[in-house]
């Protein structure tokens, strides 16, 4: 029964361009959620999705950042024009209706 | 603002002797109370979710309380294996964002 599955596991980019992150949920799990972790900084909620909707952006970002979760397909969190404060480790998490939340290993972003 | 704070933010212990991590939060509504181990590099793994005060849980040398105010993490004659990072979580009754807490890093040494 394989885990949350996230890739890339390590992100380069330079500033400017432009970063995707995929994210698998466990299987049967139908609820997707998106942490960053900054450097030296505790996890913090981005987005909660479930299929085709989101359902609750308030730790997004206002620009440059979107995620969606496809009918098929993984979850993707985008990230418009990097710069270097978006380096960070993304985390993925998912869960079967609103119970314990299993995160993934996790993207770790570098922007140059 | 809803507000998770864990104390101490690092441990040293040397192996076997026992010592509690503690969770305070002030969320409104809170719905549950989740412990997650962290390892250096990789993602937070599930330990134990409390839902009500007085409830207690456990695994191997781990158990996880709660109080209407705060959560203890005891580790009972630990082993370098449970060095990592243990985070504490919070989750409102409306919504299921987790608020977490900066963590206690917590190193044992043989």
């Amino acid at each position: 029964n394989a885990g949350v599955m996230q890739n890339p596991r390590h992100l380069v980019r330079r500033r400017g361009q432009e970063a995707r992150l995929r994210c698998s949920p466990m299987k049967g799990h139908s609820h997707v959620y998106w942490y960053r972790q900054l450097p030296e900084e505790g996890l913090k909620f981005m987005v909660y999705l479930q299929k085709e909707n989101i359902i609750d952006e308030s730790g997004m970002p206002k620009e440059r950042f979107s995620a969606e979760f496809p009918k098929e397909g993984p979850s993707i969190l985008r990230i418009q024009q990097v710069v270097r404060g978006d380096s960070a480790a993304y985390f993925c998490a998912s869960s079967p209706i609103d119970n314990e939340q299993f995160f993934g290993p996790g993207t770790r972003l570098t922007v140059l | 603002e809803d507000q998770v704070t864990q104390s101490p933010e690092a441990l040293r212990l040397q192996e076997g002797e026992s010592s509690s991590l503690n969770c305070s939060y002030t969320v409104s509504g809170l719905r549950g109370l989740f412990w997650y181990r962290q390892d250096p590099g990789k993602g937070p793994e599930f330990l134990f979710t409390l839902y009500s005060a007085g409830e207690e849980k456990e695994k191997e040398r781990l158990k996880a309380t709660l109080t209407k105010k705060e959560s203890f993490l005891h580790i009972t004659a630990p082993k370098p294996e449970d060095s990592a990072t243990y985070l504490c979580a919070g989750i409102k009754a409306a919504g299921n964002k987790l608020t977490f807490g900066g963590g206690t890093r917590v190193l044992v040494k043989p």
